[in-house]
Protein backbone atom coordinates (compact mmCIF):
# COMPACT_ATOMS: atom_id res chain seq x y z
CA UNK A 1 0.00 0.00 0.00
CA UNK A 2 1.38 3.25 -0.82
CA UNK A 3 2.15 5.19 2.42
CA UNK A 4 3.90 8.89 3.43
CA UNK A 5 6.17 8.94 6.18
CA UNK A 6 7.49 11.90 7.85
CA UNK A 7 10.32 11.22 10.08
CA UNK A 8 10.02 14.00 12.94
CA UNK A 9 6.41 14.38 14.68
CA UNK A 10 7.36 17.37 16.83
CA UNK A 11 10.50 19.98 16.00
CA UNK A 12 11.16 22.71 18.70
CA UNK A 13 14.27 25.26 17.46
CA UNK A 14 15.07 28.46 18.15
CA UNK A 15 14.63 31.82 15.74
CA UNK A 16 17.28 31.63 12.92
CA UNK A 17 17.82 28.02 13.18
CA UNK A 18 17.84 25.94 9.73
CA UNK A 19 15.13 23.82 9.22
CA UNK A 20 14.68 20.49 7.56
CA UNK A 21 11.69 18.08 7.61
CA UNK A 22 12.22 14.63 6.38
CA UNK A 23 9.46 13.22 4.32
CA UNK A 24 9.80 9.62 2.64
CA UNK A 25 7.15 7.69 0.66
CA UNK A 26 6.39 4.41 -0.85
CA UNK A 27 5.15 4.27 -4.58
CA UNK A 28 7.55 2.90 -7.36
CA UNK A 29 5.30 5.58 -10.41
CA UNK A 30 5.33 8.86 -11.20
CA UNK A 31 4.24 11.47 -7.90
CA UNK A 32 3.19 14.84 -7.85
CA UNK A 33 4.48 16.24 -4.57
CA UNK A 34 3.69 18.25 -1.93
CA UNK A 35 3.86 20.38 1.68
CA UNK A 36 0.65 21.67 3.06
CA UNK A 37 1.61 24.00 6.51
CA UNK A 38 -1.55 24.59 9.17
CA UNK A 39 -0.93 27.55 11.35
CA UNK A 40 -3.08 27.64 14.65
CA UNK A 41 -6.37 28.55 13.90
CA UNK A 42 -6.07 28.13 9.96
CA UNK A 43 -6.85 25.56 7.60
CA UNK A 44 -4.35 23.72 5.49
CA UNK A 45 -2.50 25.69 2.95
CA UNK A 46 -0.31 25.28 0.08
CA UNK A 47 3.59 25.90 0.85
CA UNK A 48 4.87 24.55 -2.29
CA UNK A 49 4.77 21.54 -5.00
CA UNK A 50 6.77 19.52 -7.28
CA UNK A 51 5.05 18.08 -10.67
CA UNK A 52 7.81 17.92 -12.75
CA UNK A 53 11.60 19.47 -13.89
CA UNK A 54 14.09 20.86 -11.70
CA UNK A 55 13.74 19.08 -8.43
CA UNK A 56 14.79 22.01 -6.33
CA UNK A 57 11.30 23.70 -5.35
CA UNK A 58 10.62 27.21 -3.57
CA UNK A 59 7.61 27.83 -2.22
CA UNK A 60 6.54 30.52 0.44
CA UNK A 61 8.08 32.37 2.51
CA UNK A 62 11.28 31.27 1.95
CA UNK A 63 10.89 27.18 2.40
CA UNK A 64 12.41 24.75 -0.22
CA UNK A 65 12.05 20.85 -0.83
CA UNK A 66 14.53 18.83 -3.03
CA UNK A 67 12.96 16.19 -5.07
CA UNK A 68 15.28 12.88 -4.89
CA UNK A 69 13.66 10.34 -6.85
CA UNK A 70 16.34 7.30 -5.88
CA UNK A 71 15.27 8.10 -2.06
CA UNK A 72 11.72 8.60 -2.52
CA UNK A 73 11.92 11.87 -0.61
CA UNK A 74 10.73 15.05 -0.65
CA UNK A 75 12.75 17.22 2.09
CA UNK A 76 11.38 20.79 3.52
CA UNK A 77 14.10 23.19 4.00
CA UNK A 78 14.10 26.71 5.67
CA UNK A 79 17.41 28.51 6.42
CA UNK A 80 16.22 30.28 8.85
CA UNK A 81 13.01 30.01 10.82
CA UNK A 82 10.66 32.57 12.50
CA UNK A 83 8.85 32.53 15.40
CA UNK A 84 5.29 32.86 12.75
CA UNK A 85 6.83 29.36 11.50
CA UNK A 86 5.76 27.69 14.32
CA UNK A 87 2.38 25.48 12.54
CA UNK A 88 2.48 21.76 11.70
CA UNK A 89 3.71 20.81 8.46
CA UNK A 90 2.24 17.94 6.60
CA UNK A 91 3.92 16.12 3.14
CA UNK A 92 1.25 14.50 0.86
CA UNK A 93 1.65 12.94 -2.48
CA UNK A 94 -0.34 12.23 -5.41
CA UNK A 95 0.48 8.75 -6.76
CA UNK A 96 -0.35 9.23 -10.49
CA UNK A 97 -2.05 6.27 -12.30
CA UNK A 98 -4.63 5.25 -14.61
CA UNK A 99 -7.45 5.58 -12.12
CA UNK A 100 -7.60 9.36 -12.93
CA UNK A 101 -8.45 10.81 -9.91
CA UNK A 102 -7.23 13.13 -7.43
CA UNK A 103 -5.79 11.37 -4.16
CA UNK A 104 -3.80 12.76 -1.94
CA UNK A 105 -1.56 10.72 0.36
CA UNK A 106 -0.79 12.74 3.77
CA UNK A 107 1.36 11.63 6.37
CA UNK A 108 0.88 12.32 10.06
CA UNK A 109 2.71 15.33 10.22
CA UNK A 110 4.84 17.39 11.97
CA UNK A 111 4.35 20.28 14.75
CA UNK A 112 7.31 22.68 14.48
CA UNK A 113 7.59 24.90 17.53
CA UNK A 114 10.06 27.82 17.21
CA UNK A 115 11.24 29.87 20.44
CA UNK A 116 11.78 33.85 20.11
CA UNK B 1 -11.51 35.07 -5.60
CA UNK B 2 -13.59 32.54 -2.90
CA UNK B 3 -11.74 29.93 -1.29
CA UNK B 4 -13.57 27.14 -0.57
CA UNK B 5 -15.90 26.78 2.24
CA UNK B 6 -17.37 24.32 4.65
CA UNK B 7 -20.72 24.20 7.05
CA UNK B 8 -21.19 23.55 9.82
CA UNK B 9 -17.76 24.73 11.91
CA UNK B 10 -18.67 22.23 14.21
CA UNK B 11 -21.62 19.32 14.88
CA UNK B 12 -22.21 17.08 17.81
CA UNK B 13 -23.96 13.75 17.31
CA UNK B 14 -24.74 10.69 19.04
CA UNK B 15 -24.17 6.70 17.50
CA UNK B 16 -26.13 5.48 15.29
CA UNK B 17 -27.17 8.80 13.50
CA UNK B 18 -26.50 10.36 10.40
CA UNK B 19 -25.34 13.41 9.47
CA UNK B 20 -24.48 16.07 6.19
CA UNK B 21 -21.29 18.10 5.74
CA UNK B 22 -21.55 20.42 3.20
CA UNK B 23 -18.87 22.06 0.90
CA UNK B 24 -18.59 24.81 -1.99
CA UNK B 25 -15.70 24.81 -3.95
CA UNK B 26 -13.51 28.08 -5.04
CA UNK B 27 -14.80 29.62 -8.05
CA UNK B 28 -13.59 27.73 -11.20
CA UNK B 29 -13.08 24.18 -9.52
CA UNK B 30 -15.17 21.78 -10.81
CA UNK B 31 -13.76 18.63 -8.39
CA UNK B 32 -14.25 18.07 -4.99
CA UNK B 33 -12.67 15.40 -2.31
CA UNK B 34 -13.39 15.03 1.03
CA UNK B 35 -10.80 13.55 3.65
CA UNK B 36 -11.10 12.62 7.01
CA UNK B 37 -8.72 13.79 9.81
CA UNK B 38 -8.86 12.20 12.74
CA UNK B 39 -6.77 13.23 16.44
CA UNK B 40 -2.97 13.21 15.86
CA UNK B 41 -2.81 11.91 11.93
CA UNK B 42 -2.73 12.97 8.59
CA UNK B 43 -5.91 13.55 6.50
CA UNK B 44 -7.01 10.29 5.19
CA UNK B 45 -8.67 10.49 1.07
CA UNK B 46 -12.44 9.23 1.43
CA UNK B 47 -13.45 10.04 -2.35
CA UNK B 48 -13.72 12.59 -4.79
CA UNK B 49 -16.59 13.87 -7.19
CA UNK B 50 -15.91 15.33 -10.78
CA UNK B 51 -18.59 16.36 -12.90
CA UNK B 52 -21.40 15.07 -10.13
CA UNK B 53 -20.35 11.59 -10.46
CA UNK B 54 -17.59 9.80 -7.68
CA UNK B 55 -14.97 9.54 -9.18
CA UNK B 56 -12.38 7.27 -6.70
CA UNK B 57 -12.94 6.50 -3.27
CA UNK B 58 -10.59 4.99 -0.63
CA UNK B 59 -10.86 2.62 2.40
CA UNK B 60 -13.85 4.00 3.68
CA UNK B 61 -17.52 1.82 4.34
CA UNK B 62 -20.40 2.03 2.08
CA UNK B 63 -21.81 4.38 4.83
CA UNK B 64 -19.71 7.57 3.87
CA UNK B 65 -21.00 8.65 0.73
CA UNK B 66 -21.69 12.24 -1.20
CA UNK B 67 -23.25 14.37 -3.66
CA UNK B 68 -21.82 16.81 -6.00
CA UNK B 69 -24.31 19.36 -7.54
CA UNK B 70 -24.19 21.64 -10.96
CA UNK B 71 -22.71 24.08 -9.49
CA UNK B 72 -19.80 21.68 -8.26
CA UNK B 73 -20.54 22.12 -4.32
CA UNK B 74 -20.78 18.77 -2.89
CA UNK B 75 -22.01 16.55 0.54
CA UNK B 76 -20.51 14.25 2.48
CA UNK B 77 -23.14 12.09 3.86
CA UNK B 78 -22.02 9.52 7.05
CA UNK B 79 -24.92 7.01 8.18
CA UNK B 80 -24.87 4.84 11.29
CA UNK B 81 -22.59 7.47 13.27
CA UNK B 82 -19.63 5.32 14.87
CA UNK B 83 -17.37 6.82 17.82
CA UNK B 84 -14.43 6.63 15.49
CA UNK B 85 -16.08 8.87 12.99
CA UNK B 86 -15.23 11.85 15.32
CA UNK B 87 -12.58 13.81 13.47
CA UNK B 88 -11.94 16.49 11.08
CA UNK B 89 -13.53 16.29 7.97
CA UNK B 90 -11.92 18.34 5.27
CA UNK B 91 -13.28 19.01 1.84
CA UNK B 92 -10.74 20.31 -1.04
CA UNK B 93 -11.35 21.45 -4.39
CA UNK B 94 -9.43 21.69 -7.77
CA UNK B 95 -9.75 22.58 -11.30
CA UNK B 96 -9.41 18.84 -12.83
CA UNK B 97 -9.80 15.51 -11.54
CA UNK B 98 -5.97 14.10 -11.93
CA UNK B 99 -3.02 16.24 -11.13
CA UNK B 100 -4.28 19.64 -10.58
CA UNK B 101 -3.49 21.42 -6.85
CA UNK B 102 -6.04 20.64 -4.34
CA UNK B 103 -7.33 23.66 -2.17
CA UNK B 104 -8.18 22.79 1.14
CA UNK B 105 -11.68 23.82 3.08
CA UNK B 106 -11.31 24.82 6.91
CA UNK B 107 -12.81 21.77 7.90
CA UNK B 108 -16.20 20.36 9.94
CA UNK B 109 -15.19 19.17 13.28
CA UNK B 110 -17.63 15.70 14.24
CA UNK B 111 -17.92 14.92 17.63
CA UNK B 112 -19.98 11.32 18.08
CA UNK B 113 -21.42 10.68 21.47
Amino acid sequence: AQSVSQHNHHVILSEAASLELGCNYSYGGTVNLFWYVQYPGQHLQLLLKYFSGDPLVKGIKGFEAEFIKSKFSFNLRKPSVQWSDTAEYFCAVNPLFSGGYNKLIFGAGTRLAVHP
Amino acid sequence: ETGVTQSPTHLIKTRGQQVTLRCSSQSGHNTVSWYQQALGQGPQFIFQYYREEENGRGNFPPRFSGLQFPNYSSELNVNALELDDSALYLCASSSGRAQETQYFGPGTRLLVL
